[in-house]
């Protein structure tokens, strides 16, 4: 079993959809990270989280420590949005990825 | 600055062969982490180094791969007597501290052994 599991694994929207990626862990953590991977395979850190929620334009991070799981949301998504999203935690000096989850939005 | 650069882009080599690769990564940033991502999966966390000192290695590092950081800036990786097994995109990425929203990835060195 993967210490990281992400849903759904492939997500098609319509441009504007609200969207949601859901990332549970079975570890104990220090910090939970989202990441985008774009088609060309560069990586960019949208979020570092340890605990409630933060937002960065669009986005929006939430995580619940005690439930062990974490949300990814997407508001008045974009063709731009189309990505792999993945997430990642931070146990004990080591690090767990999700095998992400692929967004496809759909003008 | 430009970011995290990784060199090589690619490497092709024969199995059996040594390679190794280097990270630059941004030049005010105090860690640097390597990660290996195969085909269709996640990365895959391999090291990382706070200045100098590498403080953690995955359980799962092979003894063929070793990495370096010898004056706290740029990281090299080596894989020696290379697999097939080992082809996949090595990615660095650099932050300042344990990073907040701060981590910057390079664009990978794609490795594949023939």
């Amino acid at each position: 079993k993967n210490e990281v599991e992400q849903s759904p694994q492939n997500l098609t929207a319509q441009e504007g959809e609200f969207i949601t990626i859901n990332c549970s862990y079975s570890v104990g953590i220090s910090a939970l990270h989202w990441l985008q991977q774009h088609p060309g395979g560069g990586i960019v850190s949208l979020f570092m989280l340890s605990s409630g929620k933060k937002k960065h334009g669009r986005l929006i991070a939430t995580i619940n420590i005690q439930e062990k799981h974490s949300s990814l949301h997407i508001t008045a998504s974009h063709p731009r949005d189309s990505a792999v999203y993945i997430c990642a935690v931070r146990s004990d000096n080591q690090f767990y990825f999700g095998t992400g989850t692929s967004l496809t939005v759909i003008p | 600055d430009t970011g995290v650069s990784q060199n090589p882009r690619h490497k092709i080599t024969k199995r059996g062969q040594n390679v190794t690769f280097r990270c630059d990564p941004i030049s005010e940033h105090n860690r640097l982490y390597w990660y290996r991502q195969t085909l269709g999966q996640g990365p895959e966390f391999l090291t990382y180094f706070q200045n100098e000192a590498q403080l953690e290695k995955s359980r799962l590092l092979s003894d063929r791969f070793s990495a370096e950081r010898p004056k706290g800036s740029f990281s090299t990786l080596e894989i020696q007597r290379t697999e097939q097994g080992d082809s996949a995109m090595y990615l660095c990425a650099s932050s300042l501290g344990q990073g907040g929203r701060g981590y910057t990835f390079g664009s990978g060195t794609r490795l594949t052994v023939v």
